[in-house]
C-alpha cells in the first residue's frame, strides 16, 4: 500500500529564510508525487507536481521541490519565507498507473515569524 | 473562472440522520472525487468518478455512505444514520482526465454529527 510521511507537524522559521518541509513517500513503481496548501477557511491549493523528467520542480508562489527516488522523498523548499506563507501544507502520492487512489500526508503546519 | 464548490458549507445534525452533500465541479472535469478529512489529518479518499461511474469507491468507510453523479457534473455524498463519528470535513475535488493531472479541491463541508 502506498503512503505518505511528513515527519514534522510544525515548522518555524523566520521571514527572509529558506524552508524545507519534508516528506518521504512510499508506492509501489514510480510515483507521481503533488504538494498542496490549505490556508485557514479555504480549500487546498495546489502547489507542485512531478510526474517525469528534471528532478527539480518550480510550482506557485516561489516554491520548488526536488524528487530523490534514492531517500524516496520529495522535499517542498523556497529561498526566502514569507508571512504570508504560513499555512497547512500536504504532500500526496499515487502511482503512475492511476490505479490507486491520491494519499495524503498528515500535513505541516508552517509558520514564518517576522 | 469558478472553482470547485460545495454545499452547505456547514451542516449539523443529529445522530441517526441522513444527510445530502452537494458537489458542483470545475465544468469540463471529468474526474470528481470525495475525500473526507479530520482535525489534524489530511484528506481521505472515499470516492472517485469518472464521468457518470463511481471508478473507485474503495475507501467508503461502509454502506452507509453513498455517492452519485448521474450527469457526469454534479455529485452528491449521501450518508444514512450518521453517526458522531462521521463528524469531520468532506472535501469535493476535480480533475481533468488523467492520472498525471492534480486536483482541484472545493472549500468542504464541514458535517457536524451531535
Amino acid at each position: 500500500a502506498q503512503s505518505v510521511a511528513q515527519p514534522e507537524d510544525q515548522v518555524n522559521v523566520a521571514e527572509g529564510n529558506p524552508l524545507t518541509v519534508k516528506c518521504t513517500y512510499s508506492v509501489s513503481g514510480n510515483p507521481y508525487l503533488f504538494w498542496y496548501v490549505q490556508y485557514p477557511n479555504r480549500g487546498l491549493q495546489f502547489l507542485l507536481k512531478y510526474i517525469t523528467g528534471d528532478n527539480l520542480v518550480k510550482g506557485s508562489y516561489g516554491f520548488e521541490a526536488e524528487f530523490n527516488k534514492s531517500q524516496t522523498s520529495f522535499h517542498l523548499k523556497k529561498p526566502s519565507a514569507l508571512v504570508s506563507d504560513s499555512a497547512l501544507y500536504f504532500c500526496a502520492v499515487r502511482d503512475m498507473w492511476g490505479n490507486t487512489p491520491l494519499v495524503f500526508g498528515k500535513g505541516t503546519r508552517l509558520s514564518v515569524i517576522a | 473562472g469558478a472553482g470547485v464548490s460545495q454545499t452547505p458549507s456547514n451542516k449539523v445534525t443529529e445522530k441517526g440522520k441522513y444527510v445530502e452533500l452537494r458537489c458542483d465541479p470545475i465544468s469540463g472535469h471529468t474526474a470528481l472525487y470525495w475525500y473526507r478529512q479530520s482535525l489534524g489529518q489530511g484528506p481521505e479518499f472515499l470516492i472517485y468518478f469518472q464521468g457518470t461511474g463511481a471508478a473507485d469507491d474503495s475507501g467508503l468507510p461502509n454502506d452507509r455512505f453513498f455517492a452519485v453523479r448521474p450527469e457526469g457534473s454534479v455529485s452528491t455524498l449521501k450518508i444514512q444514520r450518521t453517526e458522531r463519528g462521521d463528524s469531520a470535513v468532506y472535501l469535493c475535488a476535480s480533475s481533468s482526465a488523467g492520472v498525471n493531472n492534480e486536483q482541484f479541491f472545493g472549500p468542504g463541508t464541514r458535517l457536524t454529527v451531535l
